[in-house]
């Protein structure tokens, strides 16, 4: 149980486009989810939270004109990527919590999208 | 906010040794810990989590240890096994608006030489 999903696994874009990145519940109702950054040989730094229905919540210094971030149901959560540029490039992992599950407070994890922009 | 601290950044053992990972945090309201396994390229694992009223929890080979009073945690790993090879990541989980939500450790490269 508890498993997410996460597409696409990887995807190169051209500098200047935009990139949408799905995060999915498979098997139950996400009522929050989390997007993080991960850089090569470095830890997960969260970027923001959402609660489905509502706007997200962004960490210090993470720009959210640049990453948008819709929750528009239980299962769904959308990282768009906004005129990306090559500092861009990342793992971009989702996460997903439920009060409903044993523990409210963990997380489980997508298998994360690897973006490069060239 | 709260900040999470983890040693050592990298740790090699022989397979069938014991290996121990060490964090500490910094918010007292932290009120729930877990570990995660990630290998390259993959996701963050949940291999184990302890509540901050419990001072120790153990799954097979697996156990972690809370001192609340010191504030720090950490995990043992028993027996150890190559496939026990990945980056370790603690975490500490503490309130923010109407979400808990989780600070990292910086991770630890465990290398299970067989």
């Amino acid at each position: 149980g508890a498993v997410v999903s996460q597409h696409p696994s990887r995807v190169i874009c051209k500098s200047g486009t935009s990139v949408k990145i799905e995060c999915r519940s498979l098997d139950f109702q996400a009522t929050t989810m989390f997007w993080y950054r991960q850089f090569p040989k470095q830890s997960l730094m969260l970027m923001a939270t959402s609660n489905e229905g509502s706007k997200a919540t962004y960490e210090q210094g993470v720009e959210k004109d640049k990453f948008l971030i819709n929750h528009a149901s239980l299962t769904l959560s959308t990282l768009t990527v906004t005129s990306a540029h090559p500092e861009d490039s990342s793992f971009y992992i989702c996460s997903a919590s439920s009060p409903l599950l044993a523990v409210g407070q963990t997380q489980y994890f997508g298998p994360g999208t690897r973006l490069l922009v060239l | 906010g709260e900040n999470v601290e983890q040693h050592p950044s990298t740790l090699s053992v022989q397979e069938g040794d014991s290996a121990v990972i060490k964090c500490t945090y910094s918010d007292s309201a932290s009120n729930y810990f877990p570990w995660y396994k990630q290998e390259l390229g993959k996701r963050p694992q949940l291999i184990i989590d302890i509540r901050s009223n419990v001072g120790e929890k153990k799954d097979q080979r697996i156990a972690v240890t809370l001192n609340k009073t010191a504030k720090h945690f950490s995990l043992h790993i028993t027996e150890t096994q190559p496939e026990d090879s990945a980056v370790y990541f603690c975490a500490a989980s503490t309130r923010g608006g109407s979400n808990y939500k989780l600070t990292f450790g910086k991770g630890t490269l465990l290398t299970v030489n067989p």
